[in-house]
């Protein structure tokens, strides 16, 4: 079967960085998603990776292991409106998505 | 970026009735639509995909008479929960993509309570 791991929660200070990781058992692998999700709203993109390495977008890293099926989402400078559910997704062979349950990250000051 | 809306953002109908919610990408030509729902604390479930002009494949366990999804034109997609009971009660989201591009652009969501 498809499985997508990530930890249910996670709590982090302000200023400081966090690492959510994501494996993945997928049938067929055509690029890896991570979203962020406010309480009560829709998904927001963040990144995307298909090639194995680290993409970096502002505060935001993203790394991807094809090889261990294993990404991580990096958040830099914690600012309180990072607390948020972060969603790891695959897509597989058919390139429909598969959503991990969502790690919860809580910012304390 | 791409904007996907979504109308009504939130409704609240009385158990035996029907709700259509609307998704439309305001700015790009969506060739495909999906349709999820949320439960609380809980992943997004994908309920089905459209692509414009043909029906809907739905997922395993999602009764396709039940909600109802047209795909009519290139920037609209509607779902309709028929006879909707309290256990339809969630949060549906619609995402839209263009051609061949990897990204799905969500819409803001529909929080359904039925009563």
């Amino acid at each position: 079967g498809q499985n997508i791991d990530q930890p249910t929660e996670m709590t982090a200070t302000e200023g400081a960085i966090v690492q959510i990781n994501c494996t993945y058992q997928t049938s067929g692998f055509n690029g890896l998603f991570w979203y962020q999700q406010h309480a009560g709203e829709a998904p927001t993109f963040l990144s995307y990776n298909v090639l194995d390495g680290l993409e970096e977008k502002g505060r935001f890293s993203s790394f991807l292991s094809r090889s261990k099926g294993y990404s991580y989402l990096l958040l830099k400078e914690l600012q309180m409106k990072d607390s948020a559910s972060y969603l790891c997704a695959v897509m597989d062979s058919n390139y429909q998505l598969i959503w991990g349950a969502g790690t919860k990250l809580i910012i304390k000051p | 970026g791409a904007v996907v809306s979504q109308h009504p953002s939130r409704v609240i109908c009385k158990s035996g009735t029907s709700v259509k919610i609307e998704c439309r990408s305001l700015d790009f030509q969506a060739t495909t639509m999906f349709w999820y729902r949320q439960f609380p604390k809980k992943s997004l479930m994908l309920m089905a995909t459209s692509n414009e002009g043909s029906k809907a494949t739905y997922e395993q366990g999602v009764e396709k008479d039940k909600f109802l999804i047209n795909h009519a034109s290139l920037t609209l997609s509607t779902l309709t929960v028929t006879s909707a009971h309290p256990e339809d009660s969630s949060f549906y989201i619609c995402s839209a993509k263009a051609g061949s591009e990897y990204e799905q652009y969500f819409g803001p969501g529909t929080r359904l309570t039925v009563t």
